[in-house]
């Protein structure tokens, strides 16, 4: 399989669940990024990994909890979340994080919907 | 703050062309950037302008006026499969990505 993969592609929880987003790329990167796309709204960008390492937490809920066990894979560990998290979140990689011309590479995504 | 504004939604018919405008006011310019989203896919890239100027490919073309803070996607010859969500990224003083909630671009027969 090629480019940046997410499971599951749909997921539908209760306030009071817990699950797991994860995301593989099999593209070499060495920078991981999570974000939340709601309707209508700009990308917010929720986390970044560079070298497995947490470069960026743009003041997300702790209910978010990001894993990254080496430059391939990413989770993003949810619980007792909030009807106002259902959105799509996107897994991106890139070569590094920061630095010029750093396209970014998404997942599918998985559409969340919280009850 | 910053910002990036582009229009919500645009409608054009197949054939034609049309461009997609966008400005921004971030701190600092590194490259401005812009992704295609079909619905329910990933966002995927476009084009990337670091300096003044049109960058043309096949039928999509980007300009960059970086003094006017101003960017346009041109489509031409337009195709049904370009009906998409175009989004517009710049790339600050600290090369983070500020993002805009992207043009959705309605394609008619």
């Amino acid at each position: 399989e090629t480019g940046v993969t997410q499971t599951p592609r749909h997921l539908v929880m209760g306030m009071t669940n817990k699950k797991s987003l994860k995301c593989e790329q099999h593209l070499g990167h060495n920078a991981m990024y999570w974000y939340k796309q709601s309707a209508k709204k700009p990308l917010e960008l929720m986390f970044v990994y560079n070298f497995k390492e947490q470069t960026e937490n743009n003041s997300v809920p702790s209910r978010f909890s990001p894993e990254c066990p080496n430059s391939s894979h990413l989770f993003l560990h949810l619980h007792t979340l909030q009807p106002e998290d259902s959105a799509l979140y996107l897994c991106a990689s890139s070569p590094n994080s920061g630095g010029e011309y750093n396209e970014q590479f998404f997942g599918p995504g998985t559409r969340l919907t919280v009850l | 703050g910053q910002n990036i504004d582009q229009p919500t939604e645009m409608t054009a018919t197949e054939g034609a062309i049309v461009q997609i405008n966008c400005t921004y006011q971030t701190s600092g310019f590194n490259g401005l950037f812009w992704y295609q989203q079909h619905a329910g896919e990933a966002p995927t890239f476009l084009s990337y302008n670091v300096l003044d100027g049109l960058e043309e490919k096949g039928r999509f073309s980007s300009f960059l006026s970086r003094s006017k803070g101003y960017s346009y996607l041109l489509l031409k010859e337009l195709q049904m499969k370009d009906s998409a969500s175009y989004l517009c990224a710049v790339l600050d003083s600290n090369y983070q990505l500020i993002w805009g909630a992207g043009t959705k671009l309605i394609i008619k027969p």
